[in-house]
């Protein structure tokens, strides 16, 4: 069965401080891995995408994927109040054409 | 451009009822798709259409059918609306296939069945 899992939070953390968002799926041969934002009443935007193990920098944006332990996590350094909003991850799963969503967590940035 | 555009934004209707929900995309895009999303769920595949042409049922297709009219127009049919069917209905497009390719996503119609 195809799982993506997150935390739904929230996740508080002050202006200036790394935020770090998980998600963990559920099939090793998985072969590739988004994070969407999404502002409140916003439709998914995306941030990041990543398809091989290690680390993908873009900006403040830093998407770290292992998939011998099947996790793909987001960070955020240097976090600001705009950054606040729900990520979404996304996996497609070998054999599908589609992706599969997570719940998303919702980060709150306090200034 | 205007990207992925949807109407209505907003929608209410009685139970029973029918209505479609209209999807464009000026991308030149292969790949359609219509999502739901309701509070605390995710994002939910209702159909997807890899290229003009085609469409497959995603995870909750139940209730709905779709049309792909041509490359730019991806409509979402509901026949006889219930109230399990309110939630917020999201369109996207993809060039390609969506394990390489980034989904585009429209605004949203914000349906309510009453």
């Amino acid at each position: 069965q195809k799982e993506v899992e997150q935390n739904s939070g929230p996740l508080s953390v002050p202006e200036g401080a790394i935020a770090s968002l998980n998600c963990t799926y559920s099939d090793r041969v998985s072969q590739s891995f988004f994070w969407y934002r999404q502002y409140s009443g916003k439709s998914p935007e995306l941030i990041m995408s990543i398809y091989s193990n290690g680390d993908k920098e873009d900006g403040r944006f830093t998407a770290q994927l292992n998939k011998a332990s099947q996790y793909v996590s987001l960070l955020i350094r240097d976090s600001q109040p705009s950054d606040s909003a729900t990520y979404l991850c996304a996996v497609n799963y070998a054999g599908y054409s589609t992706l599969t969503f997570g719940k998303g967590t919702m980060l709150l940035v306090s200034p | 451009n205007a990207g992925v555009t949807q109407t209505p934004k907003f929608q209410v209707l009685k139970t029973g009822q029918s209505m479609t929900l209209q999807c464009a995309q000026d991308m030149n895009h292969n790949s359609m798709y219509w999502y739901r999303q309701d509070p605390g769920m995710g994002l939910r595949l209702i159909y997807y259409s890899a290229s003009e042409g085609t469409t497959d049922k995603g995870e909750v297709p139940n209730g709905y059918n779709v049309s792909r009219l041509n490359k730019r127009e991806f409509s979402l049919r509901l026949e006889s609306a219930a109230p399990s069917q309110t939630s917020v209905y999201f369109c996207a497009s993809s060039d390609g296939a969506p394990s390489t390719d980034t989904q585009y996503f429209g605004p949203g119609t914000r349906l309510t069945v009453l």
